[in-house]
């Protein structure tokens, strides 16, 4: 069956420094890949998109690579603040959108 | 410009009892999703409609039944709740284009069901 593995572990990093996030998955080859950001109490809000013939997308302070061979995904987010404390999600298109269980980024200061 | 909207935001209900969860969205995306989210469980389909007309069962579709009712409104109803039915729900709407591809999608605030 498809699998999309988010680690579960929150990541606990400084102000100032990247966060790097990793989406794995399993038994498929999706044509594009897309990451959320989602904050207690509220749902899922899209940040990037990243399709199949691409490497790497970039937004502001925030990177998505895309590696087909590997079936990983990462998001990096560069000089991380403590507003971008949440739970970072990664998607994708089975059958219909499939997400990971998400990965939950603290950033102190 | 709302996005999607789902009502009610809170509600407890006894075993047994029924509910319909509502949603609309205003962004005229063909595609409508419910999903539900428990701890350490993420984000699992219940139900989904591709298209104004049809429905398709998710990861976890019994105990539900959904109904699309136009291109804006996607229903969600427990016809007799249950304690494992207790989460949070929330619908979602893209647009799938051609080649099975999605827009992004929008996420209304949520509903947290209690079924005691």
């Amino acid at each position: 069956s498809q699998k999309i593995e988010q680690n579960s572990e929150a990541l606990n990093i400084q102000e100032g420094k990247t966060a790097t996030l990793t989406c794995n998955y399993t038994n498929y080859s999706p044509a594009y890949l897309q990451w959320y950001r989602q904050d207690p109490g509220r749902g899922p809000v899209f940040l990037l998109l990243i399709r199949e013939n691409e490497k790497e997308k970039r937004k502001e302070r925030l990177k998505v690579t895309f590696d087909t061979t590997l079936k990983q995904s990462l998001f990096h987010i560069t000089a991380s603040q403590p507003a971008d404390s949440a739970t970072y999600l990664c998607a994708l298109r089975y059958s219909t959108l499939t997400f990971g269980k998400g990965t939950m980024l603290l950033v102190s200061p | 410009n709302a996005g999607v909207t789902q009502t009610p935001k809170f509600q407890v209900l006894k075993t047994g009892q029924s509910m319909t969860l509502q949603c609309a969205q205003d962004m005229n995306h063909n595609s409508m999703y419910w999903y539900r989210q428990d701890p350490g469980m993420g984000l699992r389909l219940i139900y989904y409609s591709a298209s104004e007309g049809t429905t398709d069962k998710g990861e976890v579709p019994n105990g539900y039944n959904v109904s699309r009712l136009n291109k804006r409104e996607f229903s969600l109803r427990l016809e007799s709740a249950a304690p494992s039915q207790t989460s949070v729900y929330f619908c979602a709407s893209s647009y799938l284009g051609q080649g099975l591809m999605n827009t992004e999608a929008f996420f209304g605030q949520g509903t947290r069901l209690t079924v005691v």
